[in-house]
């Protein structure tokens, strides 16, 4: 099993669409939860971080699942410009500061 | 506050060449890591450095790679005898290192191919 996982997709939706994306964990001592976004061969780029009692920024939200070891985006009104691959990522409870990286879900916002 | 630096952005090698990769972290930032995206995959990590030390290197092959972050200077992976499944693009990334929920940033990676 891999330490995190993801629906690769695509998925393909049109403007104005809310989509949702899940990932989940197999080490339940993982501490620290984020979501990078990557766009097409560029740099990892932070779009928030994930915490137990959920946050929000703007048009997306980030909930963590301690208990089912998931983790959720939800992103609505979407917008052509959120064109990526959306990226989960886990850092170790080991203490190195390492984080393990999903594979990555990609979205197409369609005009 | 400049970002992570990286260089070069684009590296060809012939296979059995050395290829050498440079990471300048953010100013303030002491903790350097290295990771690998092979083409169609996610990242994975190689190696975390602090200042003259090697903190983890679990992700690193066992023969051929090598890294170093001195005390003046870039981070340093280094690749010996490339050969062409080596091709891929290597970002670093950088962190204060305070806490185990710092967020690292990453520069704008380098890619390798080897012909």
């Amino acid at each position: 099993r891999k330490e995190v996982e993801q629906d690769p997709g695509p998925f393909n939706v049109p403007e104005g669409a809310t989509v949702a994306f899940n990932c989940t964990y197999s080490n339940s001592a993982s501490q620290s939860f984020f979501w990078y976004r990557q766009d097409c061969r560029k740099e990892p780029k932070l779009l928030m971080s994930v915490y137990s009692s959920g946050n929000e920024d703007g048009r997306f939200t980030a909930q963590l699942n301690r208990a089912s070891q998931y983790i959720s985006l939800l992103i609505r009104d979407s917008k052509l410009s959120d064109s990526a691959t959306y990226l989960c990522v886990v850092n170790t409870p080991s203490g190195t500061y390492k984080y393990i990286f999903g594979t990555g879900t990609r979205l197409k916002v369609l005009a | 506050n400049a970002g992570v630096m990286q260089n070069p952005r684009h590296l060809v090698r012939r296979r059995g060449q050395e290829a050498r990769l440079r990471c300048s972290p953010m100013k303030g930032h002491s903790h350097v890591y290295w990771y690998r995206q092979l083409p169609e995959e996610g990242l994975k990590f190689m190696v975390y450095l602090q200042k003259e030390n090697i903190i983890d290197e679990s992700g690193m092959p066992k023969e051929r790679f090598s890294a170093e972050f001195p005390k003046e200077g870039p981070s340093i992976l280094r690749i010996q005898q490339v050969v062409r499944g080596d091709s891929a693009a290597y970002f670093c990334a950088s962190s204060p290192g305070r806490t185990l929920s710092d967020t690292q940033y990453f520069g704008p990676g380098t890619r390798l191919t080897v012909l």
